[in-house]
């Protein structure tokens, strides 16, 4: 069965500076993708970056990026420039995509915060 | 372009009572998921429909159903409520061949 590990349940840094979210899963299956999903105290369920499988280079979204490492099933988030409204609960999450009808499969979250 | 629209945002019910939440997807989206939330479990998921058919779901008992319509909009319904029932319950729409899912913001259920 998929797993989702996200092995801190809390992180903090200086407004302006670099933070990096771990993340590892476990799966038998070769094409999949991974998710970031950021939940601010709104509860809304934000998409901040999405990683195919079958692709070696490392997605980025303006200051947010990832390290995949496929062989070591391992996905990090690396925000940059840290800004207030990053503070939020961050999501890591693993779906076989139309294979499983899009089902996820997610970690338990790390709650960032900002220090200003 | 609207997003996912979830309502109500909060309901407040009484154990045995039964619920309806109601969501409506983006435009175009025709796969709807459903997703449990509580801080004791994260986030579960229930079910997914496509074209009015349940096409997967998840570990949850007979009390938890859901139904699409032909606009896709999605209903789940939780018969005889529990207090363990209490949760933020997500929905979430797809577009075919995008692999992104777009979320709403949510209903809040607390069971008293």
């Amino acid at each position: 069965a998929q797993t989702v590990t996200q092995s801190q349940p809390e992180m903090s840094v200086q407004e302006a500076e670099t933070v990096t979210l771990s993340c590892t899963y476990d799966t038998s299956e070769s094409d999949y993708y991974l998710f970031w999903y950021k939940q601010p105290p709104s509860r809304q369920m934000i998409l901040v970056i999405r990683q195919e499988a079958y692709k070696q280079q490392n997605a980025t979204e303006n200051r947010f990026s990832v390290n995949f490492q496929k062989a070591a099933k391992s996905f990090s988030l690396k925000i940059s420039d840290s800004q207030l409204g990053d503070a939020a609960m961050y999501f890591c999450a693993y779906t076989l995509g139309a294979d499983s009808n899009y089902q996820l499969i997610w970690g338990a979250g790390t709650k960032l915060i900002i220090k200003p | 372009k609207a997003g996912v629209t979830q309502t109500p945002r909060y309901l407040i019910k009484t154990r045995g009572q039964q619920v309806t939440l109601s969501c409506s997807p983006i435009s175009g989206h025709r796969s709807v998921s459903w997703y449990q939330q509580t801080p004791g479990q994260g986030l579960q998921f229930l079910f997914e429909y496509f074209s009015e058919t349940q096409r997967n779901k998840g570990n949850f008992p007979g009390r938890f159903s859901g139904r699409q319509f032909s606009n896709s909009r999605s209903e789940m319904n939780v018969s005889t409520l529990e207090l363990g029932d209490s949760a933020l319950y997500l929905c979430a729409s797809t577009r075919t061949g995008t692999e992104k899912l777009f979320f709403g913001s949510g209903t809040q259920l607390s069971v008293l």
